[in-house]
């Protein structure tokens, strides 16, 4: 059982938006950073979003990022089949000193 | 290019030791805060530890369920991490990845499996 809870699965149809909640509590999401990971079938995980909504370098703008109090989103708009992976949000919790995962979400692109 | 290369995977018995290495290319190791995630097949993703920087103090930190078996160091002068584990348990079966999130050198490696069985 993750300290972060994100939905086992998601889905959507081309070109429409989909969003990926992660809830987590006021020692993890509710006073640091969130990141997410998109990791596609058979390949190593790649940083998606930083510090709550920030993209790096090569990540498409249809990939956003959002905070509100213990809850985070991720949100895909204009989906394409090349998104279908599973996606994982990670933050630092100060009760544990140390950095925790969200179970992450399979999307499936219909 | 940034890359990330892990090593040093293998089987091991329960009970025994491995020590994986990732050599860092493409930005400024040294200053690189780096970690080690696992993911145990067919599952999520696991936070293993991290080492901060020697600028930043060189400190470690470290998952509860890893605390006191596994040692992350560096030797920034090969641009290499590394993870040396120890009393492996055959819940510890998982790729391991190394990896960075500072930005603009967000990077992971490959993975290397690591097997605990007898």
């Amino acid at each position: 059982q993750s300290v972060l809870t994100q939905p086992p699965s998601a889905s959507g149809t081309p070109g429409l938006r989909v969003t990926i909640s992660c809830s987590g509590s006021s020692s993890n999401i509710g006073s640091n950073y969130v990141y997410w990971y998109q990791q596609l079938p058979g390949t190593a995980p790649k940083l998606l979003i930083y510090t709550n909504n920030r993209r790096p370098s090569g990540v498409p703008d249809r990939f956003s990022g959002s905070k509100s109090g213990t809850s985070a989103s991720l949100a895909i708009s204009g989906l394409r089949s090349e998104d279908e992976a599973d996606y994982y949000c990670a933050v630092w919790d100060d009760s544990l000193s140390g950095r925790v995962f969200g179970g992450g979400t399979k999307l499936t692109v219909l | 290019e940034v890359q990330l290369v892990e090593s040093g995977g293998g089987l091991v018995t329960p009970g025994g030791s491995l020590r994986l290495s990732c050599v860092a290319s493409g930005f400024t190791f040294s200053k690189a805060w780096m970690s080690w995630v696992r993911q145990a097949p067919g599952k999520g993703l696991e936070w293993v530890g991290r080492l901060k920087s020697k600028t930043d103090g060189g400190t470690t930190d470290y998952a509860a369920p890893v605390k006191g078996r596994f040692t992350i160091s560096r030797d920034d002068s090969k641009n290499t991490l590394y993870l040396q584990m120890s009393s492996l348990k055959t819940d510890d079966t998982a790729i391991y990845y190394c990896a960075t999130d500072q930005i603009p050198w967000n990077c992971w490696g490959q993975g290397t499996l690591v097997t605990v069985s007898s």
